[in-house]
């Protein structure tokens, strides 16, 4: 069974502090790999984009990195700020069954002043 | 702009009586698909829609109807509600490109909640 599993479920760090949030997944075939970010209340928002072939990928402060051997990213955000408290969802797409996604129930992440 | 338009935003119905929440997208995106998210169990698919008149069941689609009659619209059908379906809902398109590189849009959501 495909399943995407993330870690921590929860997170507080200070304002200006690094993070990383990791999600391990058993899908296959494997397509690709997103994170989306989640506020609260509204809808989840593509933050990267991970296939196959790639093991870093860099959005502005966020960075998401994969090891397709071992099924496992990771999303490093630096330097955070008080905006970047959300919920971090991990999604991974299959390469079949019409391109099906499996969500992790994500990480949710509070940064305090 | 482009964007994922859900209707309404938040509704409080009663057992068993019939609702829609419509989903609208200007993307002129094939790909739509509706979600449900609860405490807890992160983002579901309730139903997916390749292209028109083309619907397939997702994950939980018991107690969900959805009809795909014209590419920008897909709404969602709760015949006889119940209050296991009290949820918060996303309505979401695809941009095109294969399932290599398509990225979901979502809406802001439509919390429902069934007496």
């Amino acid at each position: 069974k495909n399943q995407v599993e993330q870690s921590p479920q929860s997170l507080i760090i200070l304002e200006g502090k690094n993070c990383t949030l990791q999600c391990n997944y058993t899908v296959s075939p494997f397509s690709n790999l997103r994170w989306y970010k989640q506020d609260t209340g509204r809808g989840p928002v593509s933050l990267t984009i991970m296939t196959f072939s790639e093991n870093t990928k860099s959005n502005g402060r966020y960075t998401a990195t994969l090891d397709a051997d071992t099924k496992q990213s990771s999303l490093h955000i630096t330097a955070s700020q008080l905006s970047d408290s959300a919920s971090y969802i991990c999604v991974v797409t299959s390469n079949t069954n019409a391109g099906k996604s499996t969500f992790g129930d994500g990480t949710t992440l509070t940064v305090k002043p | 702009e482009a964007q994922v338009t859900q209707n309404p935003r938040y509704l409080i119905t009663v057992t068993g009586k019939k609702l829609t929440v419509t989903c609208s997208q200007n993307m002129n995106h094939e790909y739509m698909s509706w979600y449900r998210q609860d405490p807890g169990l992160g983002l579901r698919q309730i139903y997916y829609s390749m292209n028109v008149e083309v619907t397939d069941k997702g994950d939980v689609p018991e107690g969900y109807k959805v009809s795909r009659k014209e590419k920008r619209n897909f709404p969602l059908i709760l015949e006889s509600p119940s209050p296991n379906q009290t949820s918060l809902y996303f309505c979401a398109s695809r941009t095109p490109g294969g399932v290599n590189t398509g990225e979901l849009f979502f809406g802001e959501g439509s919390r429902l909640t069934v007496l």
